[in-house]
């Protein structure tokens, strides 16, 4: 199994609402990562984990809570968010950070509006 | 510090023709290659990587690509392209040393004309 799968698919909050997304991988991967996506924009970096530890979190803003429950599951927590939150987030997992060799396989992502 | 560059936002092709999207890279450090596509809709998928050894690197749906290093390009090649191609790629590179963070080019978008 090389999947990595997210949900929901689609969700759409309002600014006060708390929601969470999901991310789940059953490669035994002990990396998992969230990235944000614009439209016609590469993903940028959120956060990584490894082996369930926090290891970058790239100054995202607060209203953004990662969570690793265990190695293979990954959660973003959402509350407060602001419009300009809204984008395609994407979950990936790779085997470890040891070794950049090491691809990333990705989600199909999340499509997040705030209204 | 690494970053990447593909030169072109949007390739427009017909159906059948040969496609080439170019990338090049710039860093201090020894790094590894990748292309990744993205269908409409859809999240990232690996189209093929560059680790060592032969510059020609074979990837899924016909893909390839070629390292050179003297020119820091790796340029996506497609001898054929299909109305199915159509999506955006990214060429992007990661240091030896670690995966946590790898960088990606801004990304070109690959139309297709029947």
């Amino acid at each position: 199994d090389t999947e990595v799968t997210q949900t929901p698919k689609h969700l759409v909050m309002g600014m006060t609402n708390k929601k969470s997304l999901k991310c789940e991988q059953h490669m035994g991967h002990r990396a998992m990562y969230w990235y944000k996506q614009k439209a016609k924009k590469p993903p940028e970096l959120m956060f990584v984990y490894s082996y369930e530890k926090l290891s970058i979190n790239e100054s995202v803003p607060s209203r953004f809570s990662p969570e690793c429950p265990n190695s293979s599951l990954l959660n973003l927590h959402l509350h407060a968010l602001q419009p300009e939150d809204s984008a395609l987030y994407l979950c990936a997992s790779s085997q470890d950070l040891g070794q950049g060799y090491n691809e990333q396989f990705f989600g199909p992502g999340t499509r997040l509006t705030v209204l | 510090a690494q970053s990447v560059t593909q030169l072109d936002s949007q390739v427009p092709v017909f159906e059948e023709a040969p496609v080439e999207l170019r990338c090049n890279y710039s860093s201090s450090v020894s790094v590894y290659l990748f292309w990744y596509v993205q269908y409409p809709n859809q999240g990232l998928q690996l189209l093929l990587k560059y680790l060592s050894g032969s510059t020609l690197v074979k990837g899924i749906n016909g893909f390839e690509a070629e390292f050179n290093k003297s020119q820091t390009s790796f340029h996506l090649r497609k001898p054929s392209v299909h109305i199915s191609d159509t999506a955006e790629y990214f060429c992007a590179v990661s240091r030896y040393s670690s995966a946590s963070k790898i960088i990606f080019g801004s990304g070109t978008r690959l139309s297709i004309r029947p």
